[in-house]
């Protein structure tokens, strides 16, 4: 199994570029999170979803967007890129069943916008 | 309010002895769990251990535990036999069930992480 999946690695922007950082898992989670870590710090959740076509803001929305049109699926679109959205970006899913229901990582995206 | 506290920024540990990362947290919701999570330097999160507020026993795997003190508010981690590859940040979080748009979500709070370095 390929677990999650992120694209691209890296990515470097101009100011008021957009992009869309795409995530999939192969494991029929339900659940499927973006995250934002910024250099020395944890994790701060952008946006999840508990399935398809059902998605809800985290602590730090402002920026991004959000749509999960499939199970496996779940893009993370920056509109207008600042230098503030710097930072290396995780895609996760989690299952909806069992109470432990840990969340698997993707392997990240570098962002540097500049 | 921060719900998960790491109070060690960076810990040193010399290799093959054991070494204890601290965690506390705050909630009034009965129901939790909680997450230890590793991130080498390059960059991956990986799961360590979980511990649920009804388990009875702290938790286990491998080399690594959980010493859960539910009156204190701590599930401090424990890795036994430090070994160089055990070198990372350590995250510790703690699931929070809310009220999204279709009922209760489950999201991960964290901590802002515990260096550790494995002295050979």
């Amino acid at each position: 199994n390929a677990g999650v999946t992120q694209t691209p690695k890296f990515r470097i922007l101009k100011i008021g570029q957009s992009m869309t950082l795409q995530c999939t898992q192969d494991m029929n989670h339900n659940y499927m999170y973006w995250y934002r870590q910024d250099p020395g710090m944890g994790l701060k959740l952008i946006y999840y979803s508990v399935g398809a076509g059902i998605t809800d803001k985290g602590e730090v929305p402002n920026g991004y967007n959000v749509s999960r049109s499939t199970t496996e699926d779940f893009p993370l679109r920056l509109e207008l890129a600042a230098p503030s959205q710097t930072s290396v970006y995780f895609c996760a899913s989690s299952s909806l069943q069992g109470a432990k229901s840990e969340q698997y990582f993707g392997p990240g995206t570098r962002l540097t916008v500049t | 309010a921060q719900k998960i506290t790491q109070t060690q920024p960076g810990m040193f540990v010399q290799e093959k002895e054991a070494v204890t990362l601290d965690c506390t947290y705050d909630t009034s919701d009965p129901s939790y769990g909680l997450f230890w999570y590793k991130q080498p330097s390059s960059g991956e999160m990986i799961f360590l251990i979980y511990q649920g507020s009804y388990d009875q026993q702290n938790a286990t795997e491998g080399r690594y535990s959980l010493n859960f003190q539910k009156a204190r508010k701590s599930a401090n981690l424990v890795i036994s036999a430090s070994q160089l590859g055990d070198s990372a940040m350590y995250f510790c979080a703690m699931r929070e069930v809310s009220q999204g748009n279709a009922g209760n979500n489950r999201k991960l709070i964290w901590g802002l992480g515990t260096s550790l370095a494995v002295n050979p």
